[in-house]
């Protein structure tokens, strides 16, 4: 079965620091998608990144930036200069294809703490 | 954009009472979600449906059902609410069945069974 695991539950730092959120995905698909979402105290996900599996480059969009490594099963997401309105839950899922619809397998969430 | 619109945002109610949740999204998106989220467990998902009138069972049916009538809404309905049911229900959405497709969330309803 597809599981996503962020074993960080909780990360507090310091503004302007650097801070990595891990994320580790099982899956025996050999096409998949990996997802980020973002979840401020509002409550809305937010939608960040989506990765397919044949694609290892990583990405960079400003301060955020995703290392995919198919050999780890991992897809990191690294915020550079950590600001306050970085402080959110954070979710990396997994897609997978189930009675004929898209479904998404989530991580537990790493509430990430940014303090001024 | 997409938006994705629950009804309530926190809603109180008895043990026992047939609760409805609904959400409505306009973006014409043929599957549409319903999630339950809770501390150290991330988001579980109850029901979806991939069309009009038709509906998949999640990771976690029991005790809810769902209806969908409409294209653009989905309700969550709890038949008789009971106390393990207070939690975080998200609604989402998305395009079509490809799998690259992201799911699209509304806010959030925080529902409480006393």
């Amino acid at each position: 079965a597809q599981k996503v695991t962020q074993a960080q539950t909780e990360i507090s730092v310091v503004e302007k620091e650097d801070v990595t959120l891990d994320c580790v995905y099982e899956t025996r698909d050999t096409t998949y998608y990996l997802f980020w979402y973002k979840q401020p105290p509002s409550g809305e996900l937010v939608f960040l990144i989506r990765r397919n599996s044949f694609d290892e480059q990583n990405e960079i969009s400003g301060r955020y930036s995703w290392n995919f490594q198919k050999s780890t099963s991992s897809f990191n997401f690294t915020i550079t200069a950590s600001q306050v309105v970085d402080s959110a839950v954070y979710f990396c899922a997994l897609s997978e294809v189930s009675r004929g619809a898209q479904k998404l397998v989530f991580g537990q969430g790493t509430r990430l703490t940014i303090n001024p | 954009d997409v938006k994705v619109t629950q009804s309530s945002r926190y809603l109180v109610k008895r043990t026992g009472e047939k609760v409805f949740l609904e959400c409505v999204q306009d973006m014409d998106h043929e599957n549409m979600f319903w999630y339950r989220q809770d501390p150290g467990l991330g988001l579980r998902l109850i029901y979806f449906s991939y069309d009009v009138k038709m509906k998949e069972k999640g990771d976690i049916p029991e005790g809810y059902s769902v209806s969908r009538e409409k294209k653009e809404r989905f309700s969550l309905i709890l038949e008789s609410a009971s106390t393990n049911q207070t939690s975080m229900y998200l609604c989402a959405s998305s395009f079509d069945r490809g799998f690259n497709q992201p799911q699209h969330f509304g806010d959030g309803t925080r529902l409480s069974i006393l």
